[in-house]
């Protein structure tokens, strides 16, 4: 049961460039989030979804955008990549709203 | 609106010593979630607890414990008789039952020397 999968782990890009993080679940959990960790702050969230087909934004959703068109998988995308969106993303899943959510590795991401 | 605080940014203390992080959250729902996870140096986060806003029991696991109380909108973890392998960083967060969104605190740095 692999979980939370993230991917890249680790990845830089040049301002400008775009790119698209990877995260699946399985563990047929309807609820999915996007968070970024900036170095000693805490997670921020950028979208959510609570179901296949639907997504919402969260507290910082500028320069990002995601969809969930399975269960499974959520991607974010970064178009236009600024210096500010360097930090580590996690993706996280939950079975319902009132479940705890379970996390991905992490992306680390730099914008040079 | 939802929001978590979590007013110690960092704590030090001497393994064996108790240590009690703070949270304190805001939200208008009736019906709400609380959290708690760990964020070890490797940077997993770790799920510790969840709570719903209905049970105000004060729970244990082992060396864990976490008291809720509604009435100054707190959900304070403590660590009894700390060891070095606590040391991580500890999150809090929040979901209203009517809302979608898992906010969280911006998280206590907590270090346990030997």
């Amino acid at each position: 049961n692999a979980g939370v999968t993230q991917t890249p782990k680790f990845r830089i890009l040049k301002i400008g460039q775009s790119m698209t993080l990877q995260c699946t679940q399985d563990m047929n959990h309807n609820y999915m989030y996007w968070y970024r960790q900036d170095p000693g702050m805490g997670l921020k969230l950028i979208y959510y979804s609570v179901g296949a087909g639907i997504t919402d934004k969260g507290e910082v959703p500028n320069g990002y955008n995601v969809s969930r068109s399975t269960t499974e998988d959520f991607p974010l995308r970064l178009e236009l990549a600024a210096p500010s969106q360097t930090s580590v993303y996690f993706c996280a899943s939950s079975y319902g709203g009132s479940a705890e959510a379970f996390f991905g590795q992490g992306t680390r991401l730099t914008v040079v | 609106a939802q929001k978590v605080t979590q007013a110690q940014t960092e704590i030090s203390v001497v393994e064996k010593e108790d240590v009690t992080l703070d949270c304190v959250y805001e939200t208008r729902d009736t019906t709400y979630y609380l959290f708690w996870y760990k964020q070890p140096p490797s940077g997993e986060l770790v799920f510790l607890i969840r709570r719903n806003s209905f049970d105000e029991q004060n729970e244990i696991s082992g060396r864990y414990s976490w008291n809720f109380q509604k009435s100054t909108s707190s959900f304070n973890f403590t660590i009894t008789a700390s060891q070095v392998v606590d040391s991580a960083v500890y999150f809090c967060a929040l979901k209203g039952h009517n809302t979608d969104k898992l906010i969280f605190g911006t998280g206590t740095r907590l270090q346990v020397f030997p």
